[in-house]
């Protein structure tokens, strides 16, 4: 099993540049969920999904969208990138609400 | 809404045993959680305590108490690969999703 998998590991976009981050898991979980981590503020929680059709908002959800078409991906998507928007974000996926969450390896995003 | 505190810093020697607390405030409890996090990596599960008490796994033990809403991480013999951020989280209103606090960083010195 490869785990979760984040596409692309470093971006470097503009302000005003839209884009989607991509993650996908193999391990059949129903559950996904989408975090930026800043310096010193840890992980903040901006949407998250409990099966496929299914999603709701986070923490921090303003600037994002997601989708979850099929029970493997879950893409983010930065409508209008924004320096704010600089962060490093990591997709996870969990089998059940008390269950462990599996990380993937991260995207790091510079908006200029 | 949900909020946690946790010290932003923990320094120790080689061999020690160090304590990480953890308070937090939340409308709906569905257990406390674990994790590490070395530089640059992702972090990965340490621990969870749905009920109060004591749950060892190897050189960690993890305890809760929910009437404080209150828990702490403690590690033992301390090794130099132990130097990471250690968060603590708990599950969102909806039960599915972590809202993490801000982490403490260990220091393991020789």
């Amino acid at each position: 099993n490869a785990g979760v998998t984040q596409t692309p590991k470093f971006q470097v976009l503009k302000t005003g540049q839209s884009m989607t981050l991509q993650c996908a898991q193999d391990m059949n979980h129903e559950y996904m969920s989408w975090y930026r981590q800043d310096p010193g503020m840890g992980l903040r929680l901006i949407h998250y999904s409990v099966g496929a059709g299914i999603t709701d908002q986070g923490e921090v959800p303003n600037g994002y969208n997601v989708s979850r078409s099929t029970t493997e991906d879950f893409p983010l998507r930065l409508l209008s990138a924004a320096p704010s928007q600089t962060s490093v974000y990591f997709c996870a996926s969990s089998g059940g609400s008390e269950d462990t969450q599996y990380f993937g390896p991260g995207t790091r995003l510079t908006v200029l | 809404g949900q909020s946690l505190e946790q010290p932003s810093e923990v320094t120790a020697v080689e061999g020690a045993i160090v304590q990480i607390n953890c308070t937090y405030q939340t409308s709906g409890f569905y257990g406390l959680s674990w994790y590490q996090q070395h530089d640059g990596g992702a972090p990965t599960f340490l621990s969870y305590n749905a009920l109060d008490g004591l749950e060892e796994t190897g050189r960690f033990s993890s305890f809760l108490s929910r009437s404080d809403s209150y828990g702490y991480l403690l590690l033992q013999e301390l090794q130099m690969k132990d130097s990471a951020s250690y968060f603590c989280a708990v599950q969102h209103q909806a039960g599915t999703a972590l809202i993490f606090g801000k982490g403490t960083t260990l220091s393991v010195s020789s």
